[in-house]
């Protein structure tokens, strides 16, 4: 069974440094994978996606990710955070054959001016 | 456009009570998806719809159920609430619901039952 793990609860990181938020997913196929970020009392906003092609997805905000199949890890990084990325990101994977998505457990982010 | 809307925002109910949550997809969108987020469990799957049906259902209990109607508007439904069933509940629309589909998700309901 799909599944995707965040090992990460909470991220504290300083305005202006980088920041690398990991994600890793069980799955038998080529995975559809996303992050997605939500802000307090927000729904969640669709950051970056991935399913095949380069590895290497770009994102909104400024964000990125890499897809490495060898380690079953699609990590997200920004290369210098603001203020504002303060929120909880999680990772999903979509189940094949279905139409839903599996989300890992979230990383909240706090970020120090 | 405007984005998926959920209604009410914020809903408190006591137990045994039921409740309805409202969603409206973005203009356009066909699939409408619900998700329960608790601190303990995260997001869950409830269920999909797609044109008036189900298509895909998570592991809750028959109190759990949904419907959508023909103008793609969807409707989840709690009987016999529990004091576990307090959560966001979020509501996501996508075109076809198709996992390639950009799925948008509203702010969500907060149910808070007592």
């Amino acid at each position: 069974a799909q599944s995707v793990t965040q090992p990460d609860i909470h991220i504290t990181v300083s305005e202006g440094a980088s920041l690398e938020l990991r994600c890793n997913y069980s799955y038998g196929a080529t995975p559809y994978l996303f992050w997605y970020v939500q802000s307090p009392g927000q729904g969640l906003q669709l950051l970056l996606k991935y399913f095949s092609g380069d590895t290497l997805v770009q994102g909104i905000k400024g964000f990125e990710a890499e897809f490495k199949r060898s380690q079953s890890s699609f990590n997200l990084r920004k290369p210098s955070v603001h203020w504002s990325d303060a929120a909880e990101y999680f990772c999903a994977v979509g189940a094949s054959g279905t139409y839903k998505y599996i989300f890992g457990t979230g990383t909240r982010l706090k970020v120090l001016a | 456009k405007a984005g998926v809307t959920q209604t009410p925002r914020y809903l408190i109910k006591t137990r045994g009570q039921q409740v309805t949550l409202s969603c409206s997809p973005i203009s356009g969108h066909r699939s409408v998806s619900w998700y329960q987020q608790t601190p303990g469990q995260g997001l869950q799957f409830l269920f999909e719809y797609f044109s008036e049906t189900q298509r895909n259902k998570g592991n809750f209990p028959g109190r759990f159920s949904g419907r959508q109607f023909s103008n793609s508007r969807s409707e989840m439904n709690v009987s016999t609430l529990e004091l576990g069933d307090s959560a966001l509940y979020l509501c996501a629309s996508s075109f076809d619901g198709l996992l390639t589909d950009t799925q948008y998700f509203g702010p969500g309901t907060r149910l808070t039952v007592l």
